[in-house]
């Protein structure tokens, strides 16, 4: 079985901080590896996407991977109200196939004023 | 939604009704999937499609069956339906890794 695990929060950071987000797996052939955002009564919409070891920077937004420690983070920086939302993790293992991606549960990411 | 619609967007049914949600594309998408969300349990998939007429159960199909006879529409059903079953239901679409896209979702509510 294979197990993507988040901290469900609730991660509540000031206005302007970096919020960071973690997300570890259990598959070590796991292969990509993405952050969804769902808002409130919303659907999931992909912010972020990676496939090899390191950092890849999208805007405020910043994913690591390490997979020999099988983790994968999301960082935002100056965090804006509007990052108030769920922040789900994705796991893929295989670059074929039919792509389907194993979802952590999400974690709730408030960001106050 | 990127050319992806689901309908109806909420249903409330009886128990052991049979119920029908569709997923539609414009996208010409190779695969389809079905999702239930629930609190505390996630995005949990239940059927999906790597073409016309195949189809392939994921972790919580039972109760569930699905239908792809074209490739821009998904349906799913409920034979009978329960109150377990009561969900929100989200349709994805994608061709790669990088394209999954969400449907707007289906609130169903069994009573």
């Amino acid at each position: 079985q294979k197990e993507v695990e988040q901290n469900s929060g609730p991660l509540s950071v000031p206005e302007g901080a970096i919020a960071s987000l973690n997300c570890t797996y259990s598959d070590r052939v796991s292969q990509s590896f993405f952050w969804y955002r769902q808002y409130s009564g919303k659907s999931p919409e992909l912010i972020m996407s990676i496939y090899s070891n390191g950092d890849k920077e999208d805007g405020r937004f910043t994913a690591q991977l390490n997979k020999a420690s099988q983790y994968v983070s999301l960082l935002i920086r100056d965090s804006q109200p509007s990052d108030s939302a769920t922040y789900l993790c994705a796991v893929t293992t295989g670059s074929g196939g039919s792509y389907i991606p194993t979802f952590g549960r999400g974690t709730s990411l408030i960001v106050h004023p | 939604d990127a050319g992806i619609t689901q309908s109806p967007r909420h249903k409330v049914t009886e128990t052991g009704t049979p119920v029908t949600l569709r997923c539609h594309q414009t996208e010409n998408h190779r695969y389809m999937y079905w999702y239930r969300q629930d609190p505390g349990h996630g995005l949990r998939l239940i059927h999906y499609s790597y073409g016309v007429k195949d189809t392939d159960k994921g972790e919580v199909s039972d109760g569930y069956s699905v239908s792809r006879s074209k490739t821009e529409d998904f349906l799913l059903t409920l034979e009978s339906a329960t109150s377990s079953q009561t969900s929100v239901y989200f349709c994805a679409i994608s061709e790669s890794l990088s394209d999954y896209t969400f449907g707007s979702g289906t609130r169903l509510t069994v009573v």
